[in-house]
C-alpha cells in the first residue's frame, strides 16, 4: 500500500516560497499516478492546487498557476511543490495525494502538513 | 471550471439515525467520476466512495452513493458514533479537479 509524507518548512515569510517535498514508499513514483498537492486553510475547505505524472506532465489550478511549481525526483522517489510570492492567505494544511491516471479520485493522502505564512 | 455545491452545510442527527447529503454540479460529471471523502479532525480526508456509487477499500455497507449528471447523493444508513464527521465531494473528470465545500454531521 502507498505512502506518502510531507515534509518542509512550518513556517514562510510573506513574499518568500513554500517548498514541500511529499516522499512515496510501498509504490513507486514511476507508476502510472497523478502526483496531487490538495491544501486545507484552518477552518475551511479542500482546495486542488495540481498534479504531477512521473514524466513532468503538470496541470495547475490556474488559481495558483502563475506561482505553482511541481516536479519528480525518480531517483528520490518523491515529488514536490513550491509556490512562490506567498501570503497570510496561502496559510493552511498541504496534503499530498495519489490517483491513478484515467480514474484519479485521491485513494492515498499523507497526514498533512501546516504552512504559517507570518513574518 | 466544474463548481460543486454540497446542501446543507450541516446536519444534526443522533445515532442511528440516516444521513443524506447532497452534492450538485454546474455541469455533468461525465463517467460518474464522483468521488466522497469523510475527514475528522486532524486528520486527511479518507476516500470513501468513487464512481458515484463504489465503496472504496474497506468501507462499511452502511455508506452508499448515487447520482449522475449533476445531482450526486451520499447517504449513511445508520449513523455510528465514527461517522461525526465532515464529508466532502469531489470531481476528478476535468481539470481543475474540485470539490465542495463540505458537509458536517454533526452529533444532535
Amino acid at each position: 500500500q502507498v505512502q506518502l509524507r510531507e515534509s518542509g518548512p512550518g513556517l514562510v515569510k510573506p513574499s518568500g516560497t513554500l517548498s514541500l517535498t511529499c516522499g512515496v514508499s510501498g509504490g513507486s513514483i514511476s507508476s502510472n499516478n497523478w502526483w496531487n498537492w490538495v491544501r486545507q486553510p484552518p477552518g475551511k475547505g479542500l482546495e486542488w492546487i495540481g498534479e504531477i505524472y512521473h514524466s513532468g506532465t503538470t496541470n495547475y489550478n490556474p488559481s495558483l498557476k502563475t506561482r505553482v511549481t511541481m516536479s519528480v525526483d525518480k531517483s528520490k522517489n518523491y515529488f514536490s511543490l513550491r509556490l512562490s510570492s506567498v501570503t497570510a492567505a496561502d496559510t493552511a494544511v498541504y496534503y499530498c495525494a495519489t490517483g491513478i491516471v484515467g480514474a484519479p479520485r485521491l485513494n492515498y493522502w499523507g497526514q498533512g502538513t501546516l504552512v504559517t505564512v507570518s513574518s | 471550471e466544474i463548481v460543486l455545491t454540497q446542501s446543507p452545510g450541516t446536519l444534526s442527527l443522533s445515532p442511528g439515525e440516516r444521513a443524506t447529503l447532497s452534492c450538485r454540479a454546474t455541469q455533468s460529471v461525465t463517467s460518474n467520476y464522483l468521488a466522497w471523502y469523510q475527514q475528522k479532525p486532524g486528520q486527511a480526508p479518507r476516500l470513501l466512495i468513487y464512481g458515484a456509487s463504489i465503496r472504496a477499500t474497506g468501507i462499511p455497507d452502511r455508506f452508499s452513493g448515487s447520482g449522475s449528471g449533476t445531482d450526486f447523493t451520499l447517504t449513511i444508513s445508520r449513523l455510528e458514533p465514527e461517522d461525526f464527521a465532515v464529508y466532502y465531494c469531489h470531481q476528478y473528470i476535468s481539470s481543475p479537479r474540485t470539490f465542495g465545500q463540505g458537509t458536517k454531521v454533526e452529533i444532535k
